[in-house]
């Protein structure tokens, strides 16, 4: 156990549709990361967020966006759905903003039908 | 984009035998993790190298790392069946604000 929680652990939703993945780091931990793992395309990474603030951006959709609250867990939204979202989306966290384990949360299965 | 790339994709070795896999990388790095994933489950971190280290050892797991060829090995001592997953490197390139970026991966299947 990571120390790292992530909910919901299954979704299953239709084309166009919104969700969001919520993600709880390890105690201590000020940085968030989300990567998205699909057959096509691997572990990708998405977006970073330090202590509230967006850090750094991958290859995220501008159907997507997160965001890190005060007590630091974070959000990941999905919207307008497609076939393509089908993945697992990973959370992380590690103590600082670089140069750090990073800690990976179970996963959230995203099917969308 | 992947930038590592893994050998061999797929290894199956018998319990008690050694297991080397190889990640290979293409810019500067602040350090190299490796995590195992049990099929289609969160990923477990290994262990970190960094830039200016050279071998690291946690328990059975031996890493070395050589930054002039920009590849690292990860070596798995009197593997177990529990060893049986998929093995990543992911990079922490230098400039690239702590993402991660990771390999395609290697397929370790251990027998009795």
């Amino acid at each position: 156990d990571s120390g790292v929680t992530q909910t919901p652990k299954h979704l299953i939703t239709a084309t166009g549709q919104r969700v969001t993945l919520r993600c709880s780091p390890r105690s201590g931990d000020l940085s968030v990361y989300w990567y998205q793992q699909s057959l096509d395309q691997g572990l990708q990474f998405l977006i970073q967020y330090y202590n509230g603030e967006e850090r750094a951006k991958g290859n995220i959709l501008e159907r997507f966006s997160a965001q890190q609250f005060p007590d630091l867990h974070s959000e990941l939204n999905l919207s307008s759905l497609e076939l393509g979202d089908s993945a697992l989306y990973f959370c992380a966290s590690s103590v600082e903003d670089r140069n750090y384990e990073q800690y990976f949360g179970p996963g959230t299965r995203l099917t969308v039908t | 984009s992947q930038q590592g790339e893994e050998d061999p994709q797929a290894l199956s070795i018998q319990e008690g035998e050694n297991a080397t896999m190889n990640c290979s990388y293409k810019t500067s790095i602040n350090n190299l993790q490796w995590y195992r994933q049990n099929s289609g489950r969160g990923l477990v971190h290994l262990i970190l190298i960094r830039s200016n280290e050279r071998e690291k050892h946690s328990g059975r797991l031996r890493v070395t790392l050589d930054t002039s060829k920009k590849s690292s090995s990860l070596l798995i001592t009197a593997s177990r069946a529990a060893d049986t997953a998929s093995y990543f490197c992911a990079t922490d390139a230098t400039g690239g604000g702590n993402k991660l970026t990771f390999g395609t991966g290697t397929q370790l299947k251990v027998e009795l």
